[in-house]
């Protein structure tokens, strides 16, 4: 059995660009987190699936990000236009639903510059 | 709004040297508390889930225990291994979990 996976782990990319992570949760885990850290800071929940709904963002999540879960498997998480604010790890953890406790994949690292 | 404060925020522990790591919370009805531990790099491995008022759960050389307004992880004879950074999180009806900032952990040989 495979954790969650995220790709790419690391990101560098100049400022105004585009990024797109990608999040392939535990297999049969119908719910979906994304969070956001930043050095010497607990992960920030910005938004979660159930399945392939969407149910909640956070205010964090500006309208240059965008998240998608097509078809309740793998989830995405794009970031328009960078700013140097956006350099974070961003975290994705699934869980089955009625469980309390999340599973965190490694995390993809974004650095804009 | 949900609040979890944890301290100390880093902790330097000669190996061998028990102590404990304090997660104080506010939350309207607690539906859990979890501890994960994070290395450098690395997302946050779950640790324990505690869901009421004198529950305990252990795990190698940690023990988890918790009250009505904080929890405590106790780290028994910790070794160079055990140093990480230690998060606390909080769930309260169907939100997503709050987290921390976390304590720093290092054992020293």
């Amino acid at each position: 059995d495979t954790g969650v996976s995220q790709d790419p782990r690391h990101k560098i990319t100049k400022r105004g660009q585009n990024v797109t992570f990608r999040c392939d949760p535990i297999s049969e885990h119908n719910r979906l987190y994304w969070y956001r850290q930043t050095l010497g800071q607990g992960p920030e929940f910005l938004t979660y699936f159930q399945n392939e709904a969407q149910l909640e963002k956070s205010r964090l999540l500006s309208d240059r990000f965008s998240a998608e879960r097509p078809k309740g498997s793998f989830s995405t998480l794009e970031i328009q236009r960078t700013e140097q604010g956006d350099s974070a790890m961003y975290l994705c953890a699934s869980s089955p639903m009625g469980a309390g406790e999340l599973f965190f994949g490694e995390g993809s690292r974004l650095t804009v510059l | 709004e949900d609040q979890v404060t944890q301290s100390p925020e880093a902790l330097r522990l000669q190996e061998g040297e028990s102590s404990s790591l304090n997660c104080s919370y506010t939350v309207s009805g607690l539906r859990g508390l979890f501890w994960y531990r994070q290395d450098p790099g690395k997302g946050p491995e779950f640790l324990f889930t505690l869901y009421s008022a004198g529950e305990e759960k252990e795990k190698e050389r940690l023990k988890a225990t918790l009250t009505k307004k904080e929890s405590f992880l106790h780290i028994t004879a910790p070794k160079p291994e055990d140093s990480a950074t230690y998060l606390c999180a909080v769930r309260s009806g169907n939100t997503p979990l709050v987290f921390g900032k976390g304590t720093r952990l290092s054992v020293i040989a």
